[in-house]
């Protein structure tokens, strides 16, 4: 049973470009959120999706936005990227967003 | 606003020792806690989550326990092992379910 997969796990941008990063849920489940780990903080939430819609937001300007799949997978898209968008990007899934959630292995993004 | 705290940042035990980790949080309205494990440059492993109604909960050598009202959780930890150095990070679902709010972890290291 396949758990939570994201690619790429690095990445290395320049600030001005965009990127656009990828999550597979965990088989069975139907909704994912992205979370975003700064060095030595714990992972903040940016926003959640439920049947192909953003069911909630964080606090996070609009330059972050999202997409899901009918197969439930998801990409996440920064523009305008700056020196503070550079972290750890964490995918989680769970079964009607509630109960446990499972987290990917993370994306590290490196912007220069 | 949900705020959770942990306590200590860094604990540092020799092997076979019996330790307690500490998370607090300002909001006593949640859904449920979780406890999650962080090795370094990587994703997170749940360990337990802990429902609102429930007062704790156990898996092997791990016991969280919850004590809403006060806005406190605890993750024991039983004769500790080196294997179990990594950052443990406690989080709560608060008034907008699926959105995990985290504390910044305790880093443990365990000696041999």
């Amino acid at each position: 049973d396949a758990g939570v997969t994201q690619s790429p796990t690095h990445l290395i941008k320049t600030r001005g470009q965009q990127v656009t990063l990828r999550c597979s849920p965990k088989s069975g489940h139907d909704t994912v959120s992205w979370y975003q780990q700064a060095l030595g903080q714990g992972p903040q939430f940016i926003f959640q999706y439920y049947e192909e819609e953003e069911r909630q937001r964080g606090n996070f300007p609009d330059r972050f936005s999202g997409h899901q799949f009918p197969n439930y997978s998801s990409e996440l898209n920064v523009n305008a990227l700056l020196l503070g968008d550079s972290a750890l990007y964490l995918c989680a899934s769970s079964f009607g967003g509630v109960g446990t959630q499972y987290f990917g292995p993370g994306t590290r993004l490196l912007v220069l | 606003k949900q705020e959770v705290t942990q306590i200590p940042a860094a604990l540092s035990v020799p092997e076979g020792e019996n330790l307690v980790l500490n998370c607090s949080f300002t909001d006593s309205a949640i859904y449920n806690l979780q406890w999650f494990r962080q090795d370094p440059g990587k994703g997170l492993t749940s360990l337990l989550l802990i429902q609102s109604s429930q007062r704790e909960q156990t898996s092997g050598r791990l016991n969280a326990s919850l004590d809403k009202s006060s806005g406190r959780s605890t993750l024991y930890i039983a004769a500790s092992q080196p294997g179990d150095s990594a950052t443990y990070l406690c989080a709560v679902e608060g008034g907008s379910q699926g959105n995990l709010i985290f504390g910044k972890g305790t880093k443990l290291s365990v000696k041999p």
